[in-house]
């Protein structure tokens, strides 16, 4: 089951910067934060992804609340091509081996003209 | 720099036909994954392989087998299809390790009648 909770929609202006948040009231201290999304039926592609700091890569920005219960990705000037359904997904970290993405049904952001 | 190829990208069966769903990466990566997902829902992982010689079952593995041929090339094979198994399968591969990502395929669209 997927340890995250997204709203299933969200609607976004051109330009604008998205908010996309994510409850993960169940963290436990050693599992990442991971984002994912997938534009139309492609392949999911990685976005970003944090264990205690906010992060910033060229893609967005992912704020993690100090209790680690929720976090934020953030688009600062959203596009058409960024309208996909966006994954958040909690990993748990373990050296070597295989780790398991456990993917919820996402939340869908639509980019508007 | 191809990254996650997959053959073929759309295929037709019927009921009881056997098939072969082909993945490749060139990114030296370790482990791989095959997952599907079905109209509407996020992707459900149905074998992974660590590396090389093992493979493991995922959430959905009945109706499939998985052959790890080298450390490029992860098959998925379906012995008797089923309508169920109608859905479009992802491959993925990732490095373990800190901040492990996983990069998909472009995706097999499979229609079984």
């Amino acid at each position: 089951d997927a340890k995250t909770t997204q709203p299933p929609s969200m609607d976004c202006a051109e330009g604008r910067a998205a908010n996309l948040p994510c409850n993960h009231s169940t963290i436990s201290g050693n599992e990442y934060v991971y984002w994912y999304r997938q534009i139309h039926s492609q392949g999911p592609q990685y976005i970003i992804h944090g264990l205690k700091n906010n992060e910033t890569n060229e893609m967005a920005s992912l704020i993690i609340t100090e209790d680690r219960k929720s976090s934020t990705l953030i688009l600062p000037h959203a596009t058409l091509r960024d309208t996909a359904v966006y994954y958040c997904i909690v990993r748990t970290f373990t050296q070597g081996g295989s780790e398991k993405l456990v993917f919820g049904k996402g939340m869908k952001l639509t980019v508007n003209p | 720099n191809a990254g996650v190829t997959q053959t073929p990208k759309f295929q037709v069966l019927k009921t009881g036909q056997s098939m072969t769903l082909q993945c490749a990466q060139d990114m030296n990566h370790n482990s791989m994954y095959w997952y599907r997902q079905d109209p509407g829902m996020g992707l459900r992982l149905i074998y992974y392989s660590a590396s090389e010689g093992t493979t493991d079952k995922g959430e959905v593995p009945n109706g499939y087998n998985v052959s790890r041929l080298n450390k490029r090339e992860f098959s998925l094979r379906l012995e008797s299809a089923a309508p169920s198994q109608t859905s479009v399968y992802f491959c993925a591969s990732s490095e373990p390790g800190l901040g492990e990502t996983q990069y998909f395929g472009p995706g097999t669209r499979l229609l079984v009648l």
